[in-house]
């Protein structure tokens, strides 16, 4: 499996203020035939599924707020939220499906300060 | 409306067998690849394995492969995941998602059910 490394574990952001989480894969996810990074990002809330925020590492998915942005290539990624809101508390997860054995980071939990 | 609902989750003892099903409805299910992932307690997120639209493409996470079977019915909109020889670690919410697909190329996970509990107990 490759591995996906987050950091930090857990993160306590003022309201308004910007939140960075990292994203570390153990080989490159950047397919050089389509130049894709083949690296999402995903928030659970608790007693909810995971929803996709992020693909192709910096693809927004459809109806996720423009204050969060993934970037990054290769083996190095982060997801911003440039001004946390209440509702952002949340575990947030980075997956890489570049191998056949799709795997996710262990996780970074959210919180307000 | 694009919704995936998942079921047969329950308590089972170690060494025992589940199947879990998952019911689409709102999208043509027959061209997308389907994935299940857990989350146990106090654990983060594991993939478990996915299958692709020919039904006959799978794959497994190293944790499950030679327990779990992946499959999937077009014709009935299912997905579905054989459980054998259960163990306690196995002890987790079920969720079955959908690959999007962007430029006719799969990628991440964009329509999730609600789960179904799996509990491995004696």
């Amino acid at each position: 499996d490759m591995v996906l490394t987050q950091s930090p574990d857990s993160l306590a952001v003022s309201l308004g203020e910007r939140a960075t989480i990292n994203c570390k894969s153990a080989q490159s996810v950047l397919y050089s035939y389509n130049n894709k990074n083949y690296l999402a990002w995903y928030q659970q809330k608790p007693g909810q599924p995971p929803k996709l925020l992020i693909y192709w590492a910096s693809t927004r998915e459809s109806g996720v707020p423009d204050r969060f942005n993934g970037s990054g290539s290769g083996t190095d990624f982060t997801l911003s939220i440039s001004s946390l809101q209440a509702e952002d508390v949340a575990v947030y997860y980075c997956q890489q499906y570049y191998k056949s054995l799709h795997s996710f980071g262990q996780g970074t939990k959210l919180e307000i300060k | 409306q694009v919704k995936l609902v998942e079921s047969g989750g329950g308590l089972v003892k170690p060494g025992g067998s589940l199947r879990l099903s998952c019911t689409a409805s709102g999208f043509s299910f027959s061209d997308y690849y389907m994935s299940w992932v857990r989350l146990a307690p106090g654990k983060g997120l594991e993939w478990v394995s996915y299958i692709r639209t020919s039904e006959t493409t799978m794959f497994y996470a190293d944790s499950v492969r030679g327990r779990f079977t992946i499959s999937r019915d077009n014709a009935k909109n299912s997905l579905y995941l054989q459980m054998n020889s259960l163990r306690a670690d196995d002890t987790a919410v079920y969720y079955c998602a959908r690959l999007g697909v962007d430029g006719g190329i799969p990628h991440a996970l964009d329509v999730w059910g609600q789960g179904t509990t799996v509990t491995v107990s004696s």
